[in-house]
């Protein structure tokens, strides 16, 4: 079936510690994306990247890392700067126009 | 002011009403226009895609989209218990892989 895969569905990050969440998808879509969201704020853009070894910063993208050295993953790092990690992250990736999601990962910090 | 301005409910309406859902926005480059429906703890997932002005039906669901008043609405009709979510509408600019810009998300509560 093709999809977006997240995992875990859940992370525990301590304070200090970086954490990596993944995204693979099998759509051969070129456009990635990751998203984050929280109650009341919508969905914000974090990065995105259009083409392998290409990225972009989004709207709030201090505090986080990204790479794509493969067309098919997308890993998101939350780096210890990021002082407001615990939310509910999203991937997608994108056709020409339409964009898909994967399940998501809730992250929260202990 | 923001891009795209969403109401966010939570509305709640009785099985089998007429439920009317709406955007709008302030960038006149905007010309793809998605709505996504979000179950608790779940991924967004596409319901409907329009380009540029018009109407757009598949099955109870209609998309309609007002350029010239930059507004945008979905319909349900003969709504259902399991159309209970938190419905997003999403639009972008035309050409190229432009970025997403998402509403907040009206939350829906259709009541049996």
């Amino acid at each position: 079936d093709g999809g977006i895969t997240q995992s875990p569905k859940y992370l525990f990050r301590k304070e200090g510690q970086n954490v990596t969440l993944s995204c693979e998808q099998n759509l051969n879509h070129d456009a990635m994306y990751w998203y984050r969201q929280d109650p009341g704020q919508g969905l914000r853009l974090i990065y995105y990247s259009q083409i392998v070894n290409d990225f972009q910063k989004g709207d709030i993208a201090e505090g986080y890392s990204v790479s794509r050295e493969k067309k098919e993953s997308f890993p998101l790092t939350v780096t210890s700067a990021q002082k407001n990690p615990t939310a509910f992250y999203l991937c997608a990736s994108r056709s020409a126009v339409k964009a898909f999601f994967g399940q998501g990962t809730r992250l929260t910090v202990v | 002011q923001k891009e795209v301005e969403q109401d966010p409910g939570p509305l709640s309406v009785p099985e089998g009403a007429i439920v009317s859902l709406n955007c709008t926005y302030s960038n006149s480059a905007f010309q793809y226009f998605m709505w996504y429906r979000q179950y608790s703890r779940k991924g967004p997932e596409l319901l409907m895609y329009t380009y540029s002005s018009g109407n757009k039906e598949d099955g109870r669901f209609t998309a309609q989209v007002d350029k010239s008043s930059k507004y945008i609405s979905l319909f349900i009709r003969d709504s259902q218990p399991s159309d209970s979510a938190t419905y997003l509408c999403a639009m972008s600019a035309t050409g190229g892989y432009q970025k997403v810009t998402f509403g907040t998300g009206t939350k829906l509560q259709v009541i049996p």
